[in-house]
């Protein structure tokens, strides 16, 4: 079956801009999770959903980074005023349910470049 | 805060070789560990999951193995074929939040024809 598919694959926006990058997971997949991850180093958790509700947001830098996912299954990154630092691959990641042993599939990624 | 650590950053070895790659983290009440496989441009790919009862775990020519009372995870790969170069990631997670994995920087790997 079709695996975690994320869009667009490429962005580049200027700063000060709003951005979207989609993601939708696995069908039947209950938990989402939102990555970043800059060059060289590996991805940072950002926020997991459960449903439709966000189970843990503690990993988002500021409140200019907000995510929802209002049916259960798409979700939707956004980034307000949008700055040079953003500049990253945003990765997703969907798993069955939230369960510890549950394997978390991941996408391709969004390469967000901030200009 | 849980913090993990990859040794080395790079890696470059011929064809055949067998090799290890090592993973290091702060806080020892994990709740799993898991090495994972990026290629240039590609999502993730989960190699071998460790719950922190277990001591190894094994998948064809891939062993990893994890002492928790010392921190230290290490991943081995047998024969090493050019495709597997490849950025190898290490990652834990916590009791406190088993869904969010604390990934290291990774070690990318080159194996020479």
């Amino acid at each position: 079956g079709a695996g975690v598919s994320q869009t667009p694959s490429n962005k580049v926006t200027e700063k000060g801009k709003y951005v979207e990058l989609r993601c939708d997971p696995i069908s039947g997949h209950t938990a989402l999770y939102w990555y970043r991850q800059s060059l060289g180093q590996g991805p940072e958790f950002l926020i997991y959903f459960q449903g439709t509700g966000a189970a843990d947001d503690s990993g988002l830098p500021n409140d200019r980074f907000f995510a929802v996912r209002p049916e259960g299954s798409v979700s939707t990154l956004k980034i307000q005023r949008t700055e040079r630092g953003d500049s990253a691959v945003y990765l997703c990641a969907s798993s069955l349910t939230s369960g510890e042993a549950d394997t978390q599939y991941f996408g391709p990624g969004t390469r967000l470049t901030v200009l | 805060k849980q913090e993990v650590t990859q040794i080395p950053a790079a890696l470059s070895v011929p064809e055949g070789e067998n090799l290890v790659l090592n993973c290091s983290f702060t806080d020892s009440a994990i709740y799993n560990l898991q090495w994972f496989r990026q290629d240039p441009g590609k999502g993730l790919t989960s190699l071998l999951l460790i719950q922190s009862s277990q001591r190894e775990q094994t998948s064809g020519r891939l062993n990893a193995s994890l002492d928790k009372s010392s921190g230290r995870s290490t991943l081995y790969i047998a024969a090493s074929q050019p495709g597997d170069s490849a950025t190898y990631l290490c990652a834990v997670s916590g009791y406190s939040s088993a869904s969010k994995i604390i990934f290291g920087s990774g070690t990318r790997l080159s194996i020479r024809p």
